[in-house]
C-alpha cells in the first residue's frame, strides 16, 4: 500500500485560507468515505481534525473543513492563525481493516 | 478525557525483540478496536497494526507482518505490540490510538508515544 500524496509544504499569512490536497487511488480515497485529517505539532501526538471526509468532531474549530472529489481529498483552513503552524496528515481507510497515511504537509504561517 | 499511556520503548540491537504496552483508562476499553501507529524520526505517520475490540481479529501493515504481533488484555485495559526481528528501519515513536467505534474508521484519541531505537 503506497502512501497518499500530499504537498511537502504550504504557507499562508494570518487571516488567509489555505488548502492541503491528499491524493490516493481507487483502492483507498476513491473507494471509501473514510478520509480523516490530523494536526501534529512538533514533539506532540497527532490530533483529529476531520473524519468521514467532511465531518468535524466537537471541539474542533469550524475554520477547519474537509472535502473530497474522486481520489483527492482536501483540507481547508480558513482565517489562518499562528497556532495553526505545524504538520498535517491525511489518512484513508484502505479496506480489510488497513489504513494508509499521507506523507504529511508542513504548514508555515508567515 | 480518554487516556492512553504507552511504555516499553528502549534501545535494542537489530534482530532482537521488544514488547510495547499501552494502558487505557477513562473509557470502556473492551468496546473499542485499538491501533499502533509509528513515526520514524523526521518522517510521517505509518499505520502499523489494528486489533478488534474483542481481540478476535488482527491486521498488519506489510512492513511488519510476520514480525510484529498485536494483542490485548481487556481485563487490564491494555494493548500490546510484540516486535520481533527488529530492524534499523523500525526505529520510530510508536503511538497507540483508539478506533472511533462508530464505523467511521478514524483514530479519535492518541497516546503520547514511546520511542524505539534499533541500533547496534
Amino acid at each position: 500500500q503506497s502512501a497518499l500524496t500530499q504537498p511537502a509544504s504550504v504557507s499562508g499569512s494570518p487571516g488567509q485560507s489555505i488548502t492541503i490536497s491528499c491524493t490516493g487511488t481507487n483502492s483507498d480515497v476513491g473507494s471509501y468515505d473514510f478520509v480523516s485529517w490530523y494536526q501534529q505539532h512538533p514533539g506532540k501526538a497527532p490530533k483529529l481534525l476531520i473524519y468521514g471526509d467532511t465531518k468535524r468532531p466537537s471541539g474542533v474549530s469550524n475554520r477547519f473543513s474537509g472535502s473530497k472529489s474522486g481520489n483527492t481529498a482536501s483540507l481547508t483552513i480558513s482565517g489562518l492563525q499562528a497556532e495553526d503552524e505545524g504538520y498535517y496528515y491525511c489518512c484513508s481507510y484502505a479496506g480489510i481493516s488497513t489504513w494508509v497515511f499521507g506523507g504529511g504537509t508542513k504548514l508555515t504561517v508567515l | 478525557q480518554v487516556q492512553l499511556v504507552e511504555s516499553g520503548g528502549a534501545v535494542v540491537q537489530p534482530g532482537r525483540s521488544l514488547r510495547l504496552s499501552c494502558a487505557a483508562s477513562t473509557f470502556t476499553f473492551s468496546s473499542h478496536g485499538m491501533h499502533w501507529v509509528r513515526q520514524a524520526p523526521g518522517k510521517g505517520l505509518e499505520w502499523v497494526a489494528f486489533i478488534w475490540y474483542d481481540g478476535s481479529n488482527k491486521f498488519y501493515a506489510a512492513s511488519v507482518k510476520g514480525r510484529f504481533t498485536i494483542s490485548r488484555d481487556n481485563s487490564n485495559n491494555t494493548v500490546y505490540l510484540q516486535m520481533n526481528s527488529l530492524r534499523a528501519e523500525d526505529t520510530a515513536v510508536y503511538y497507540c490510538a483508539r478506533e472511533d467505534g462508530s464505523g467511521w474508521h478514524y483514530f479519535d484519541s492518541w497516546g503520547q508515544g514511546t520511542l524505539v531505537t534499533v541500533s547496534s
